[in-house]
């Protein structure tokens, strides 16, 4: 079984400044782990996967996450967030094809 | 390619009403999930299925829910005798295989009301 730990349920942020979502995880097999962003009132849209290989892995709007096994951790960042990144972000693993456990989520706000 | 669609898109059902919530796949995806979001939670998975079977179903409730992917036509959600509790975003998703990794695309959501 797996589990996803988001320890943080809000983060507020300027734009144009640096963020990090932080993730962890726990399973006792290997697994895979994305990010998730959902808009308001919308569904959810893949940011970035991590399958194997490279441990740093970039996704869309310019967001990139790195995968460190040692510390079962999945932290998203990305440089200079815009007004427009506002919304909710789920960290997500899964051992097999099928069941996708998710964190409680996120949310970024970016404020002027 | 259309993506994952789902309706209704709201669904506002009394208490002991039935709700049945649609979800069609992308094309040339024959696997669907279901997941349920209630407030301010993350997505919990319910159950998996393939054309006309369900392959894990470990996250439904063992009552009044129930779930289908027929040869033909959408995937279908049922919830009989609807409570409060059932008020929820649920969202579909759909992959070509899953037998391996493949990534789930999803569907907008149906949010579910009981008054």
């Amino acid at each position: 079984a797996q589990s996803v730990t988001q320890l943080d349920s809000q983060v507020p942020v300027f734009e144009e400044a640096p963020v990090e979502l932080r993730c962890n995880y726990s399973s006792s097999v290997s697994v895979y782990l994305f990010w998730y962003v959902q808009y308001p009132n919308q569904g959810l849209q893949l940011l970035l996967k991590y399958l194997s290989g490279s441990t740093l892995v970039k996704g869309i709007n310019g967001f990139e996450a790195e995968f460190n096994k040692s510390q079962t951790s999945f932290h998203l960042r990305k440089p200079s967030v815009h007004i427009s990144d506002t919304a909710e972000y789920f960290c997500v693993c899964t051992g097999t094809a099928s069941k996708l456990t998710f964190g409680t989520g996120t949310r970024l706000q970016v404020t002027l | 390619n259309a993506g994952v669609m789902q309706n209704p898109r709201h669904l506002v059902r009394r208490r002991g009403q039935e709700a049945r919530l649609r979800c069609s796949p992308m094309k040339g995806h024959s696997h669907v999930y279901w997941y349920r979001q209630l407030p301010e939670e993350g997505l919990k998975f319910m159950v998996y299925l393939q054309k006309e079977n369900i392959i894990d179903e470990s996250g439904m409730p063992k009552e009044r829910f129930s779930a289908e992917f027929p040869k033909e036509g959408p995937s279908i959600l049922r919830i009989q005798q609807v409570v409060r509790g059932d008020s929820a975003a649920y969202f579909c998703a759909s992959s070509p295989l899953g037998l391996t990794y493949n990534e789930q695309f999803f569907g907008p959501g149906t949010r579910l009301t009981v008054l």
